[in-house]
């Protein structure tokens, strides 16, 4: 079975820092990875994906991840946080050949003025 | 552009009564999903369909059932109630294919009292 862990509950960063969201992923075969961002009382919005090819995957609203096949990881990164970016961020895994999208728990990110 | 729609947005029921959610898709896209997020949760799968078919199911209890029609909107009906089964309730939709981002509508918040 897929899994998606992200270790940490919340992120903190000043604005104007570089932002980086953690997110490791177990699934059987190669996975297809998204991150999408969560505004209150929001649905869902997709940043990026990754599914094959080039490791570092560039997004929406200046977001990036990169792809690490060795330690299973998945990283949202940005090189300059805006307070606008304070919101709840989830990595998802697909498997190969399957439908659902299973969610890590989410990392709320506060970006401090 | 055209989002997925939701409706209600907002729905309060008793316990042991029904509710029936409707979803929209984006235009031209063939596959529903399903998604349930309890609060402080991550989204968990519900159910998928494909040209009208039911294509994947997960966590869904047997209260639960939802079909997709010939216009490509589905319905998530919920008899009987619980407490339990209150939550934001996302449907989500794509084009066939296992590469292809999922887009989610704004959710329908459940509360049964």
């Amino acid at each position: 079975a897929q899994s998606v862990a992200q270790p940490e509950d919340q992120v903190n960063v000043a604005e104007g820092n570089p932002l980086t969201v953690k997110c490791t992923y177990s699934v059987s075969g190669n996975p297809y990875l998204f991150w999408y961002v969560q505004y209150p009382n929001r649905g869902l919005q997709f940043l990026l994906k990754y599914i094959t090819g080039d490791n570092l995957v560039k997004g929406s609203y200046g977001f990036e991840a990169e792809f690490n096949k060795s330690q299973t990881s998945f990283h949202l990164k940005k090189p300059s946080a805006l307070v606008s970016d304070s919101a709840l961020y989830f990595c998802a895994v697909r498997p190969y050949g399957n439908n659902r999208l299973a969610f890590g728990k989410g990392n709320q990110v506060v970006v401090i003025p | 552009a055209a989002g997925v729609i939701q409706s209600p947005r907002h729905l309060i029921k008793e316990k042991r009564e029904t509710a029936t959610l409707k979803c929209y898709p984006i235009p031209r896209h063939d596959t529903v999903y399903w998604y349930q997020q309890g609060p402080g949760q991550d989204p968990q799968f519900l159910i998928s369909f494909y040209e009208k078919m039911q294509s994947d199911k997960g966590s869904i209890p047997d209260r639960f059932s939802a079909q997709q029609f010939s216009d490509y909107h589905s319905e998530l009906n919920m008899s009987s109630l619980e407490l339990g089964d209150s939550a934001l309730y996302f449907c989500a939709s794509s084009l066939q294919g296992d590469y292809n981002e999922q887009f989610f509508g704004p959710g329908t918040r459940l509360t049964v009292l």
